[in-house]
């Protein structure tokens, strides 16, 4: 089935760096890639949908030039938490679809992202 | 607005025992409803789905029943099994994906 993988699993930044995460669809080409947050104990939260070859679409309350979103090609959308800060601290998870409404999203694996 | 909810942030089963996740939604055109199972730390994981125009889907331990009228969508899992403890999000599928909040399900061996 439909894989995608995000890199890394997690991360460790001290405040003020940046930190770049990945997202790669492995067997399908997605034009469109999602990009939830999600803070403890609470729901996923989309903060863009990233679309390939044009400027991600950012959802109310989501700073875009602080999570600078690229999807360069078919196969791989980047996340980028810029000047980053404790309350960045969260799990960030990306996904896409498959193509096949039954299965709706194929979710990254995460990456919990810790800013000290 | 949240279009799906999940009242129920939380719930506990015996093993072995039947465990009814609840998921409510305000919009009657969704055309599509899937759970999603999560464990810590790592993605959702795609569980089964729903078609609107069915009332009732079945894929070994676990039903997905829909009430359209009700804007209703429950799922079954029977027999728990421990191995089943995670969080389930309900998902409603429109012009884009909605995810409800959330159960945290935990089967007790």
């Amino acid at each position: 089935g439909a894989v995608v993988s995000q890199h890394p699993s997690w991360v460790i930044c001290k405040s003020g760096t940046s930190v770049k995460i990945e997202c790669r669809s492995l067997d399908f080409q997605a034009t469109t890639m999602f990009w939830y947050r999600q803070f403890p104990k609470q729901s996923l939260m989309l903060m863009a949908t990233s679309n390939e070859g044009s400027k991600a679409t950012y959802e109310q309350g989501v700073e875009k030039d602080k999570f600078l979103i690229n999807h360069a090609s078919l196969t791989l959308s980047t996340l980028t938490v810029t000047s980053a800060h404790p309350e960045d601290s969260s799990f960030y998870i990306c996904s896409a679809r498959t193509g096949e409404i039954v299965y709706g999203y194929t979710f990254g694996s995460g990456t919990r992202l810790t800013v000290v | 607005d949240q279009q799906v909810k999940q009242n129920s942030p939380s719930l506990s089963v015996q093993e072995g025992r039947i465990s009814i996740l609840n998921c409510d939604y305000t919009n009657s055109m969704f055309d599509y409803f899937l759970w999603y199972k999560k464990y810590p730390a790592e993605g959702p994981t795609f569980l089964i789905s729903i078609s609107s125009i069915k009332d009732k889907n079945e894929d070994g331990r676990f039903t997905v029943f829909l009430n359209k009228s009700a804007k209703h969508l429950s799922l079954h899992i029977v027999p728990s099994q421990p191995g089943d403890s995670a969080v389930y999000f309900c998902a409603a599928s429109g012009n884009q994906f909605y995810f409800g909040t959330g159960t945290s399900l935990t089967v007790i061996p």
